[in-house]
Formats: structure tokens, C-alpha cells, sequence
């Protein structure tokens, strides 16, 4: 069993639609991270977070530390939010990462 | 902003050759990784580097070395070139003791 798994795989929705991807992780972490790749291969970080919640413009990130376990929300997804979503664990400095979940938000 | 260059997006090389893979980062970062990526298989580490002239090996470090001469930049090296090794490889870097990620664009690597 990975230490960081992620579901959906894949996930197809049509736009304007609320979106979910979740991470759980079996390990003790410092941090949590969401990351966004984009197809062309570049990789950008959306959050770190320890706990609670964090939101930046329709994207929004919830850790519950005592479950294992972090989501990542898009609110009125649009066509520019598809994407790999991957998470990755912090764990003692070393990032132990999920698989990632492709989205693809259709017009 | 922070930058991070990896020296080409696509490569294509023959079995045999040897392949050298540069990154470069603009952020005076301790931190610089590689990574390769693979369908289903997420980013596995192949090594990863805290300072100058230092060198750990990650999860898959066979059949790769790296170079670390220099604080703004990490080559990966793939002595001999195998069809295996064909994938996408992503250099990363952060600052110490901080595992906020900085990733560069990534390179296709095709060996034939």
C-alpha cells in the first residue's frame, strides 16, 4: 500500500461544476502539499499546509491531521483548471508523493 | 520569481549514449532534486543534493549520477542510455530545511 494515496484517479467534469480530489497519507507529516501540473510537463505549488484550511481564489485546500487526511476543492471549475493535481507528504523533510488525479473540466 | 531551467524540453537519444541533463535555479537554494515521472507511478526521486559537491541517492538512482559543482546547478547523468530510462525528468529545488518545491518545465526524454 503506497504512503500517499490519491482518488480519483481521473476525473471528468463539465464547467462550472465543484470538484473534490482527495489525499490520504498513512505516514506523520510537517506538511501537505497540492500541487498543479499542466500538460508540457511544468509543475507549480498551489499549498502547504499543517492544518485547517487554505483558500486562494477558487481553489481551496482542508487538512484533518487526526484522519490522515487532505482535499482540494475548485468552486465554478472552468475548462483552464484541467490538469494533474498531485499531493505530497512531508515527512521528516523527505516529500513522499501521490500519483496525481488528471482532471479535465469540459465546456 | 523563483526559476528554475532545465536545459532542453525534448530530447531524443540513442541506447548507449550518454545523456547529460542541467538545472539551473536562480534562488540561491540549497535544495535541488530530480525526479522522473512515469504513467501511474507519480515522481519517484532519483537524487537529490543539499549542497555543493554533495549527493544523496533517492529511490531509483541506478543506471543515473549526478554533478553538483556549483550551488545554482544540478546535472543528472545517464551513463549509458537505455529505452527504460525514456520519460520525463523534472529538477526541482528549495530552500533548507523547506520542502516548498520550485520545479523546472521538465524534460521528454526519448531513447531509441
Amino acid at each position: 500500500k503506497n504512503e500517499v494515496e490519491q482518488s480519483p484517479q481521473n476525473l471528468t467534469a463539465q464547467e462550472g461544476e465543484f470538484i473534490t480530489i482527495n489525499c490520504s497519507y498513512s505516514v506523520g507529516i510537517s506538511a501537505l502539499h497540492w500541487l498543479q501540473q499542466h500538460p508540457g510537463g511544468g509543475i507549480v505549488s498551489l499549498f502547504m499546509l499543517s492544518s485547517g484550511k487554505k483558500k486562494h481564489g477558487r481553489l481551496i485546500a482542508t487538512i484533518n491531521i487526526q484522519e490522515k487526511h487532505s482535499s482540494l476543492h475548485i468552486t465554478a471549475s472552468h475548462p483552464r483548471d484541467s490538469a494533474v493535481y498531485i499531493c505530497a507528504a512531508d515527512s521528516n523533510y523527505q516529500l513522499i508523493w501521490g500519483a496525481g488525479t488528471k482532471l479535465i473540466i469540459k465546456p | 520569481d523563483v526559476k528554475v531551467t532545465q536545459s532542453s524540453r525534448y530530447l531524443v537519444k540513442r541506447t548507449g549514449e550518454k545523456v547529460f541533463l542541467e538545472c539551473v535555479q536562480d534562488m540561491d537554494h540549497e535544495n535541488m532534486f530530480w525526479y522522473r515521472q512515469d504513467p501511474g507511478l507519480g515522481l519517484r526521486l532519483i537524487y537529490f543534493s543539499y549542497d555543493v559537491k554533495m549527493k544523496e541517492k533517492g529511490d531509483i538512482p541506478e543506471g543515473y549520477s549526478v554533478s553538483r559543482e556549483k550551488k545554482e546547478r544540478f546535472s543528472l547523468i545517464l551513463e549509458s542510455a537505455s529505452t527504460n530510462q525514456t520519460s520525463m525528468y523534472l529538477c526541482a529545488s528549495s530552500a533548507i530545511r523547506n520542502t516548498e518545491a520550485f520545479f523546472g518545465q521538465g524534460t521528454r526524454l526519448t531513447v531509441v
